[in-house]
């Protein structure tokens, strides 16, 4: 199985900014999966993408992915308090063990 | 559809004594997935059961074990709990869609050791 590393460990900045953050993997996928965890529960959904797509919006949530050099990125644009949180990336392939890296730990600013 | 559920929400016990978690699916997902979360070591796969066979395990100790009903549900036990086992578990379900799997997470069981 592989793990996604995400970057940066940590990140903060004012409520109402767009927050960047990367994903990079290391073996072909079959998609790769975002997930956002508030402190001390559960991982929550936010987004899937296919390893043939490129880009795939969900309301303020954009994430694109490139096979080619192997990484992908969630952009949060007009940041809240409630965007405070960990987020996860986790690529897939066939039904391999999905693991997960340490995150990136996002701060909003109000 | 109803998300997936974990029972108990919270627990204490004591060092020595054993614990079952128990984790319902979202219907129709088959895959359970099982993981640790800790301060200190992150996010970590115990195991996945797929049909009632495991069918991927992580590097824990023989203490902690796992199984499947016929109806999907799973069920994770520690035995001897050690102070170290103190921490948020989490389960998953999946089901294979047209992208592949989709893994979606409860709200966890936070253990404490005493």
């Amino acid at each position: 199985s592989q793990q996604g590393e995400e970057d940066p460990q940590a990140l903060s900045i004012q409520e109402g900014e767009n927050a960047t953050m990367n994903c990079s993997y290391k073996t072909s996928i079959n998609n790769l999966q975002w997930y956002r965890q508030n402190s001390g529960r559960g991982l929550v959904h936010l987004i899937l993408i296919r390893s043939n797509e490129r880009e795939k919006h969900s309301g303020r949530l954009r994430v694109t992915l490139d096979t080619s050099k192997k990484s992908s990125s969630l952009l949060i644009t007009a940041s809240r308090a409630a965007d405070t949180a960990s987020y996860f990336c986790a690529p897939r392939r066939g039904n391999e063990k999905l693991t997960f890296g340490t995150g990136t730990r996002l701060t909003i600013i109000p | 559809k109803a998300g997936v559920t974990q029972t108990p929400r919270y627990l204490i016990k004591t060092r020595g004594q054993q614990v079952t978690l128990s984790c319902s699916p979202i219907s129709g997902h088959r895959s359970v997935s099982w993981y640790q979360q800790t301060p200190g070591q992150g996010l970590q796969f115990l195991f996945e059961y797929f049909s009632e066979t495991q069918r991927n395990k992580g590097n824990f100790p023989g203490r902690f074990s796992g199984r499947q009903f016929s109806n999907s549900r799973s069920e994770m036990n520690v035995s001897t709990l050690e102070l170290g086992d103190s921490a948020l578990y989490l389960c998953a379900s999946s089901f294979l869609g047209l992208a592949g799997y989709e893994q979606y997470f409860g709200p966890g069981t936070r253990l404490t050791v005493t």
